[in-house]
């Protein structure tokens, strides 16, 4: 059984600029979390996706987006990106929609934007 | 807000001692609690989760307590070994179904 898995391990963008994050969840997952964890603290949700929709949301703004595809696994985009993006990202699947469930953590992409 | 706190940002135990790192949380429609351990450069780990109708549930040397009464959860890690060395985190499924909330974590240092 593979894990979930994340690419790239680490980045290093520029303010403004455009990032696609990329995330394989775990075999027989149909959801996907994403989570922004700074540095020393708790991870934060983004958004989940439930058969490529958006099954919730949290408290970020638009520039940050997400897609899933048709074999589950998902892209987090963030747009226009500011020094406060620098952060690990967190990709975790489920087998089922909604947060009650065991969510299986991958590596996570570390981001760095200067 | 909603909140999920520790007591503790730094617990050191001596090789071999139970550990027992504590989390508090604000919300009182939280069904569904989990303890997740976060190692250097790693994603975090599923340890253990309970429902809000127990309030003991065992695993593999840990065992996790839910107080709802004052809103307290704890992990319990027996005889605890070097390779618990990590950031444990607490966290709860609040009002929405969506998110989970985390606590800032606590990190569990082992002394040999």
């Amino acid at each position: 059984e593979t894990g979930v898995t994340q690419s790239p391990t680490h980045l290093i963008k520029t303010r403004g600029q455009q990032v696609t994050l990329r995330c394989s969840s775990q075999s027989g997952h149909n959801t996907v979390s994403w989570y922004q964890q700074a540095l020393g603290q708790g991870p934060q949700f983004i958004f989940q996706y439930y058969r490529e929709e958006e099954n919730g949301r949290g408290n970020f703004p638009p520039r940050f987006s997400g897609l899933q595809f048709p074999n589950y696994s998902s892209e987090l985009n963030v747009n226009a990106l500011e020094l406060d993006d620098s952060a690990l990202y967190l990709c975790a699947s489920s087998p089922a929609g909604g947060q009650s469930e065991t969510q299986y953590f991958g590596p996570g992409t570390r981001l760095l934007v200067l | 807000g909603e909140s999920v706190g520790l007591h503790l940002p730094t617990l050191s135990v001596q090789e071999g001692d139970n550990s027992i790192i504590n989390c508090a949380y604000s919300n009182s429609a939280s069904d569904y609690f989990i303890w997740y351990k976060q190692e250097s450069g790693k994603g975090p780990q599923f340890i253990i989760d309970i429902r809000s109708n127990m309030d003991k549930r065992q695993g593999q040397r840990v065992t996790v307590l839910l107080n709802k009464t004052v809103k307290h959860l704890s992990l319990q890690i027996a005889a605890t070994q070097p390779g618990d060395s990590a950031v444990y985190f607490c966290a709860e499924n609040g009002e929405s179904n969506y998110q989970l909330i985390w606590g800032a974590g606590t990190k569990l240092i082992i002394k040999p």
